[in-house]
């Protein structure tokens, strides 16, 4: 167990629907990212928040947003959902920029959403 | 360009063999090498690396950093069929806040 968790595990949604995923990161990390991972493909960076600033953006459309509340979980909003969404959405956590063991880097068992 | 590039892509093996698995990197203001299991679900942290030549070892797992050639080496020993995984590499780096770059990873299949 990591101590990084994400809900839901599975969600099954139509096209054109909205969804958000939730993820805690493990106690006492203060940074969370987002990765998308489809069928055979490598893990793609979303978006990074710390302590709850927006830090680092990767390759997410704009249909996606996120954020990073005061008490650190954070939300991966999905919206106008297509087909090409479907993927394991994963979320990882990390204890911060200037804290000891700066580095390690938790994943959560992902959610695996589904567009139908 | 930043870039992790992992080798081989695959790899099938039989139930007792050695490998070794290959992870090249070029990034700036580099701070740390990772590597990860990945079976059916979420990648499960194996080992981190920030310092040249020195060994990590877990179990039949070891790795190991050459920061001057910028690679390292994840090596499985008297492998098993619960070895059997993606075995993925990333980097961290800093630029304003700590990045990480993943390779493609390595698909390892364990024969019995």
């Amino acid at each position: 167990d990591s101590g990084v968790t994400q809900t839901p595990k599975h969600l099954i949604t139509a096209t054109g629907q909205r969804v958000t995923l939730r993820c805690s990161p493990r106690s006492g990390d203060l940074s969370v990212y987002w990765y998308q991972q489809s069928l055979d493909q490598g893990l793609q960076f979303l978006i990074q928040y710390y302590n709850g600033e927006e830090r680092a953006k990767g390759n997410i459309l704009e249909r996606f947003s996120a954020q990073q509340f005061p008490d650190l979980h954070s939300e991966l909003n999905l919206s106008s959902l297509e087909l090409g969404d479907s993927a394991l959405y994963f979320c990882a956590s990390s204890a911060g920029w200037d804290r000891p063991n700066t580095g390690e880097l938790f994943f959560g068992e992902g959610s695996r959403l589904t567009v139908l | 360009e930043d870039k992790v590039v992992q080798s081989p892509l695959s790899l099938v093996v039989h139930e007792g063999d050695t490998v070794t698995l290959n992870c090249s990197y070029e990034v700036t203001n580099f701070r740390s090498l990772l590597w990860y299991k990945q079976e059916k679900k979420a990648p499960t942290f194996l080992f981190m690396l920030t310092s040249s030549g020195i060994e990590k070892k877990s179990g039949r797992l070891s790795s190991i950093l050459d920061k001057k050639e910028l690679f390292s080496i994840l090596n499985i020993t008297a492998t098993q069929t619960g070895d059997s995984a993606i075995y993925l590499c990333a980097v961290g780096w800093a630029s304003g806040t700590y990045k990480y770059i993943f390779g493609t990873g390595t698909r390892l299949k364990v024969l019995a």
